[in-house]
């Protein structure tokens, strides 16, 4: 059974640091990994798809890294600013049902001014 | 916005009560999935469907059933609610049926409260 795991589960910083939210998955026979953001109340926002082929991606401040054979991603976040507290989920395609995601408790970051 | 709308945006049922949670896909994503995420968890999956059929499901009883619609449209039914059921039922649509390399577009959720 596929368990994903994030740490920290909270992180609270100054504006401007740069960050990096763990995500590790049991099972590394994954078909990609997806990191989402999640405001208070609210659906999931897509970041970031890390196909399994795939090494890293890049979004304007945001970069994921894909290490299957260990199973580890990271998000790593540059020049934190207020508008990025959220919490930050990341899922994994295992494949048994195609797209099915396996998501972790995710890492509830706050960034004060 | 990603295009999955959902309804209502919150609703409060009784124990025993049945309840529909309703999910509008953009147009062409013939797969929709549910998700359940209770406070402070992470989502989890209920089912999917692929063109009208259930093409998996996750660990939950038969009393959260689901149906999607030519339309794009889908429901999820829950039938005896129990005080557990309270969560944000989530769904989310992607453009295929070979979804493992497609993105996931999740709607803005459904919170039910069962009192």
């Amino acid at each position: 059974k596929q368990e994903v795991t994030q740490i920290p589960a909270a992180l609270s910083v100054p504006e401007g640091e740069n960050l990096v939210l763990n995500c590790s998955f049991t099972d590394s026979a994954i078909y990609n990994l997806q990191w989402f953001r999640q405001d208070p109340g609210k659906g999931l926002t897509s970041l970031l798809l890390i196909q399994s082929s795939q090494r890293e991606q890049t979004s304007g401040r945001l970069n994921a890294s894909l290490d299957k054979s260990s199973g580890r991603s990271t998000l790593y976040i540059a020049a934190s600013q207020p508008g990025d507290s959220a919490t930050y989920l990341c899922a994994v395609d295992r494949g048994s049902t195609l797209g099915r995601l396996y998501f972790g408790r995710g890492t509830q970051l706050t960034v004060w001014p | 916005e990603t295009g999955v709308t959902q309804s209502p945006t919150h609703l409060i049922k009784t124990r025993g009560q049945q309840v529909t949670l309703r999910c509008s896909s953009q147009s062409g994503h013939n797969t929709v999935s549910w998700y359940q995420q209770a406070l402070g968890q992470g989502p989890q999956f209920i089912f999917q469907y692929y063109r009208e059929e259930e093409n998996g499901r996750g660990n939950f009883p038969p009393r959260f059933s689901g149906l999607q619609f030519p339309n794009y449209s889908s429901e999820l039914n829950v039938n005896a609610l129990e005080l557990d059921d309270s969560a944000l039922y989530l769904c989310a649509s992607s453009p295929s049926g070979s979804a493992r390399f497609d993105e996931q577009f999740f709607g803005p959720g459904t919170r039910l409260t069962v009192l």
